[in-house]
């Protein structure tokens, strides 16, 4: 089965702080891809990646970063928290190729910004 | 733009009753993937069921099938003798052939009934 895993399921954070979101996959999956779900908004997508070192820009990008140095990890940067980034945030991974078009998720990460 | 459209916040059913899930996407492409997600509550996202455009019968998996009217643009879904364990937000989701992102509607929260 394809594992999807995000570092923490909850995170407490303060305005300004540096924070650091990871994700990692167990199948050699080559997209990777960041989603901030809120309520009555559904799920939106932040980045996604298609390879080590690439990455490019979803519909809502504003005031995040990504990094993707190895193929099994992708990490989601908040510079600097601000409470309208309070959400949950998760992680899926998809194939190139054969069953591309199906995305595996992670449990995702509850993070608020005081 | 792809958009996707869930008129449905809040739904239910009584256990062993069928209830259908309704949803509209707006799109210009002729190839496209349409999807549904589960997720149960404080749990991961999953992939219920999946349809190609190009494939006019429509998908089934075990209890779960989808009525997918293309002219139309509409993609629901059936839930039959439905089961506590069916109790979760379903996303319906729209991908085309051109790329590996998915636009998701803002979801349907399904509760079953004992």
């Amino acid at each position: 089965d394809v594992k999807v895993t995000q570092s923490s399921r909850y995170l407490v954070k303060r305005t300004g702080e540096k924070v650091f979101l990871e994700c990692v996959q167990d199948m050699d999956h080559e997209n990777m891809f960041w989603y901030r779900q809120d309520p009555g908004l559904g799920l939106r997508l932040i980045y996604f990646s298609y390879d080590v070192k690439m990455k490019e820009k979803g519909d809502i990008p504003e005031g995040y970063s990504v990094s993707r140095e190895k193929k099994e990890r992708f990490s989601l940067i908040l510079e600097s928290a601000s409470t309208n980034q309070t959400s949950m945030y998760l992680c899926a991974s998809s194939l190139i190729g054969t069953d591309q078009e199906t995305q595996y998720f992670g449990p995702g990460t509850r993070l608020l910004v005081l | 733009a792809q958009t996707v459209t869930q008129s449905q916040p809040e739904m239910s059913v009584q256990e062993a009753e069928t209830v259908t899930l309704s949803c509209t996407y707006d799109t210009s492409e002729n190839n496209y993937y349409l999807f549904w997600y589960k997720q149960p509550p404080s749990r991961q996202m999953i992939l219920v069921i999946r349809q190609e455009a190009y494939k006019q019968q429509n998908a089934t998996e075990n209890r779960f099938s989808v009525n997918f009217q293309k002219a139309a643009k509409s993609f629901s879904l059936k839930i039959s003798d439905s089961q506590l364990g069916d109790t979760a937000m379903y996303f319906c989701a729209f991908m085309s052939f051109s790329n590996e992102k998915l636009t998701f509607g803002t979801g349907t929260r399904l509760t079953i009934i004992p």
